[in-house]
C-alpha cells in the first residue's frame, strides 16, 4: 500500500541553524502539507501546497518556513533559523483531491513525522 | 472558536469491551468532512474512518464505528472489542469546504486494560 515517507525520522540542531524536512508524498497526490505536534499537544496546521504554491498557511508559517516541490517526488519544509520553541514532530501529509468540503478521497495520509530537537 | 472538541483526555476500557470516544465540531458549512486517527506511542498519525456531511449512514470501518448526529455536531467513535493494540491517542479531524486544512481535536488518550 503506497504511504508517505520521511527523512530524517530525528533532526538534533543547535538553535539558529538551518533545517530541511524532507517528505515524499504518496505519488498520484496532488495536495500536500505540513504540521507539527509539540510534544503532548495537538496537532496544529502549518501549511498546504498545490501545483507549485502554497494554498494556505497559518500564522505559525512565518518567514522563518518555506516549503518547496523541488523535483516531481519530494516536498521539502526548511526552517531558516531554528529556535527552541520549534522543537516538534513534524508531520507531512498528502491527499488525492480536493473537494469542495466532504469527500473521502479528502482523506489526508500521514507521514511518520521528523522529530526535530533544537538545543 | 475551537472548531473540534475532544472532551475525554483520557479513557479506560477493559479489553473486549466497546468504547466511545467524544467528539464535536463547530462549522457553519453544508458540506464538510470529519476524520479519526490513531496514534500509538511511536508517533505515526493512523487514518481510521471518513464520514461526509452527506452521508445517510454512519460510517463503519471493521471494528471502528462513528456515530454521526449532524443535528447535535457530533461525530463519536465508537471500538467495539477492544484490544490491547488500540491503546492510543486518538484525534478528531475535520475538514470544512473553506479552507484545504484540517482542524484538530486535542485528542483522547484510550488505554486498554487487559
Amino acid at each position: 500500500e503506497p504511504e508517505v515517507t520521511q527523512t530524517p525520522s530525528h533532526q538534533v540542531t543547535q538553535m539558529g541553524q538551518e533545517v530541511i524536512l524532507r517528505c515524499v508524498p504518496i505519488s498520484n497526490h496532488l495536495y500536500f502539507y505540513w504540521y507539527r505536534q509539540i510534544l503532548g499537544q495537538k496537532v496544529e496546521f502549518l501549511v498546504s501546497f498545490y501545483n507549485n504554491e502554497i494554498s494556505e498557511k497559518s500564522e505559525i508559517f512565518d518567514d522563518q518556513f518555506s516549503v518547496e516541490r523541488p523535483d516531481g517526488s519530494n516536498f521539502t519544509l526548511k526552517i531558516r533559523s531554528t529556535k527552541l520553541e520549534d522543537s516538534a514532530m513534524y508531520f507531512c501529509a498528502s491527499s488525492e483531491y480536493l473537494s469542495g468540503g466532504a469527500s473521502k478521497a479528502d482523506t489526508q495520509y500521514f507521514g511518520p513525522g521528523t522529530r526535530l530537537t533544537v538545543l | 472558536a475551537q472548531k473540534i472538541t475532544q472532551t475525554q483526555p483520557g479513557m479506560f476500557v477493559q479489553e473486549k469491551e466497546a468504547v466511545t470516544l467524544d467528539c464535536t465540531y463547530d462549522t457553519s458549512d453544508q458540506s464538510y468532512g470529519l476524520f479519526w486517527y490513531k496514534q500509538p506511542s511511536s508517533g505515526e498519525m493512523i487514518f481510521l474512518i471518513y464520514q461526509g456531511s452527506y452521508d445517510e449512514q454512519n460510517a463503519t470501518e471493521g471494528r471502528y464505528s462513528l456515530n454521526f448526529q449532524k443535528a447535535r455536531k457530533s461525530a463519536n467513535l465508537v471500538i467495539s472489542a477492544s484490544q490491547l493494540g488500540d491503546s492510543a491517542m486518538y484525534f478528531c479531524a475535520m475538514r470544512d469546504s473553506n479552507f484545504n486544512k484540517f482542524y484538530f481535536g486535542s485528542g483522547t488518550k484510550l488505554n486498554v486494560k487487559p
